[in-house]
């Protein structure tokens, strides 16, 4: 399973823009680049998925370079709610129910006034 | 539309009891997936259950077992409890090849 690493904790202000960046080195031909944010207390939400270049959705982009050994959340204009842990998964795409997830310790995001 | 919810929100334990931990799939959802998330770290996989199968099991000792039941909704037992047990256990519900979708876990105190 290909590992990743991503920063403890990462800080910002409120309406700046947050990009935060995951590693993994041994990422498989087969796997997708997934994020998901947990609240405290709270179960993991899917943000966003890819495989290559850019996608981009209501609330986030993900951005992944031609070698796929990194890739970047970017979060434009937070706010105070998104406060939370993001984790950076790879494996299979989102639409293997049947598949395992695998997280590591993610990265703490906190967002001031 | 309800969600995945779990049952109940917190317990409390002693090292060697024994603990069930009930979890209700989303509607039309028919597989569940076991998460164990300790403080300070990311969810672990404990297993998976299909259709009142299990489809999957994470490096968990045999004193962590489940069933499924033919609503879908599911059950994890945790057998003679160690301090290590306590964690935030999460529920992860879907249909075949869907996305996950979480409950809000159940936070479990062994002391």
């Amino acid at each position: 399973l290909a590992k990743t690493t991503q920063p403890i904790s990462m800080d910002s202000y409120e309406g700046q823009e947050v990009n935060i960046t995951c590693s993994h080195n041994n990422i498989a031909t087969n796997d997708y680049i997934t994020w998901y944010q947990q609240f405290p207390s709270q179960g993991p939400r899917f943000i966003i998925q890819g495989y290559k270049t850019k996608v981009t959705n209501e609330v986030a982009s993900l951005f992944i370079p031609a070698d796929r050994k990194s890739s970047t959340l970017s979060l434009p204009r937070v706010s105070l709610s998104d406060t939370a842990v993001y984790y950076c998964l790879v494996g299979d795409r989102r639409g293997s129910g049947y598949s395992t997830l695998t997280f590591g310790k993610g990265t703490m995001l906190l967002v001031s006034p | 539309e309800t969600g995945v919810t779990q049952s109940p929100t917190h317990l409390i334990k002693t090292r060697g009891q024994q603990v069930t931990l009930r979890c209700s799939s989303q509607s039309g959802h028919n597989t569940v997936s076991w998460y164990q998330q300790a403080l300070g770290q990311g969810p672990q996989f404990i297993f998976q259950y299909y259709r009142e199968e299990e489809n999957g099991r994470g490096n968990f000792p045999p004193r962590f077992s489940g069933l499924q039941f033919p609503n879908y909704s599911s059950e994890l037992n945790v057998n003679a409890l160690e301090l290590d047990d306590s964690a935030l256990y999460l529920c992860a519900s879907s249909f075949r090849s869907d996305e996950q979708f979480f409950g809000p876990g159940t936070r479990l105190t062994v002391l």
